[in-house]
């Protein structure tokens, strides 16, 4: 069984379109994660999320909008692509809120056309 | 800025060799350093972590070895196989919460 399953894990799109990115684990966990890796594979977070409510929401743009609605849930919106957008989004998960071990995703490629 | 930098940013080995890779932090309230291993396609999984308490961390060929007042910690993969060609992560976490990552190493490790 995949613990962290993002869909999909390719997403080819327009620019100035509008896409989401499902996440969901199978942990038990309570807290979750989005990450963007970058062309030049710097890993860096977006947002996190505990029991729910949102912890951490890194300088992001705001036509980046994520949403947990259950613990073992979480995706990003992002509105208004733009070609920088272009990156693989990673979700991940941990048990209690902290410097725990976190659990990736295989992650989900967007590539802004 | 760049919080925690990592070197190099490739490795090439021998089979059987020891892959030493590097990372230096600036931020004295990490307390929480994790490495994680990333292979072509998938997400990063975590490898081995250390807290500030201890020096050194072993498990089976990996070993982190932290120097709390150089501010640098490093991860020695002993007799090197190639399955553990990757890019490896190290990372570095804090009061609050969030994990600062390196920028990865690509490990080759020729048969």
């Amino acid at each position: 069984d995949t613990a962290v399953s993002q869909t999909p894990k390719y997403l080819v799109t327009q620019m100035g379109n509008d896409k989401s990115i499902k996440c969901e684990q199978n942990l038990g966990h309570d807290t979750m994660y989005w990450y963007k890796q970058d062309s030049k594979k710097f890993l860096k977070i977006m947002f996190s999320y505990n029991n729910k409510e949102l912890i951490i929401n890194e300088t992001v743009p705001n036509r980046f909008s994520p949403k947990s609605p259950d613990k073992a849930h979480l995706n990003l919106h992002i509105n208004s692509l733009e070609l920088g957008d272009s990156a693989v989004y990673f979700c991940a998960s941990s048990q209690g809120f902290g410097n725990q071990p976190q659990h990736f995703g295989d992650g989900t490629r967007l590539s802004i056309l | 800025q760049q919080q925690v930098k990592q070197s190099p940013q490739s490795l090439i080995v021998q089979k059987g060799g020891i892959s030493i890779i590097n990372c230096a932090y600036e931020n004295t309230a990490f307390d929480y350093f994790p490495w994680y291993q990333q292979f072509p396609g998938k997400g990063p999984a975590l490898l081995i972590a250390i807290r500030p308490d201890v020096s050194e961390k072993k498990e089976g060929r990996f070993t982190i070895s932290f120097n709390k007042s150089a501010k640098q910690f490093s991860l020695h993969i002993m007799d090197s196989q190639p399955g553990d060609s990757a890019t490896y992560f190290c990372a570095a976490g804090g009061s609050n919460y969030k994990l600062t990552f390196g920028k990865g190493t690509l490990l080759t490790v020729n048969p």
